[in-house]
């Protein structure tokens, strides 16, 4: 089984903090995803990698930035956290197969920036 | 732009019923849709993939079909149960890239 797994479930950092979410799956997925998920606004997309050291800007960069050095591992970073990235962040791989995959998600990082 | 509406409303329905949820999408004409299923505080998890040329695919209770003249996709849970309880999500690939955008999803709550 494909395992996608995120360093914290529930994270709690104070205004102006340098936050590092950490993504890690096992089945050597070319593709992984940030997503941020809010009622009412459902799952959208922060950042996207299809390779490594490849990254492509989603629908709500703004304020966060990201790092895959290794195939692996998909890190988000929020360079000064702020009380608006409060948040449900969720990670994602997916293969790139000749025609349409489904996406592996992880449990998901509560954040709370107060 | 591109757009997904799922009926942001909880359906209710008592076990053993047939829960139908609705998926419209415009501006667009995506080659397959998906279906997810997320249960409170997880990630989502991928249920259903349908192609364009396909009407209709089923797994198991679940049934999904996929108009694309109306653009909509309807999902089915045939003979419910309280354990199906979650939000069911539909998501879209854009065009040319593995990106999706994904519906806000349709809580659903199976009644014993």
């Amino acid at each position: 089984d494909v395992k996608v797994t995120q360093s914290s479930r529930y994270l709690v950092k104070r205004t102006g903090e340098k936050v590092f979410l950490e993504c890690v799956q096992d089945m050597d997925h070319e593709n992984m995803f940030w997503y941020r998920q809010d009622p009412g606004l459902g799952l959208r997309l922060i950042y996207f990698s299809y390779d490594v050291k490849m990254k492509e800007k989603g629908d709500i960069p703004e304020g966060y930035s990201v790092s895959r050095e290794k195939k692996e591992r998909f890190s988000l970073i929020l360079e000064s956290a702020s009380t608006n990235q409060t948040s449900m962040y969720l990670c994602a791989s997916s293969p790139t197969a000749g025609g349409p995959s489904e996406q592996y998600f992880g449990p998901g990082t509560r954040l709370t920036v107060t | 732009s591109q757009k997904i509406e799922q009926n942001s409303e909880a359906l209710n329905i008592q076990e053993g019923k047939t829960a139908t949820l609705t998926c419209n999408y415009t501006n667009y004409s995506p080659a397959y849709l998906q279906w997810y299923r997320q249960d409170p505080g997880r990630g989502p998890v991928f249920l259903l993939l349908i192609r364009e040329n396909e009407k209709e695919k089923r797994k198991e209770r679940l049934k999904v079909t996929f108009d694309t003249t109306l653009k909509q996709s309807l999902f089915h849970i045939t003979a419910s149960q309280p354990a199906d309880s979650a939000t069911y999500l539909c998501a879209l690939p854009t065009s040319g890239t593995y990106k999706y955008i994904f519906g806000t999803g349709t809580r659903l709550k199976v009644l014993a």
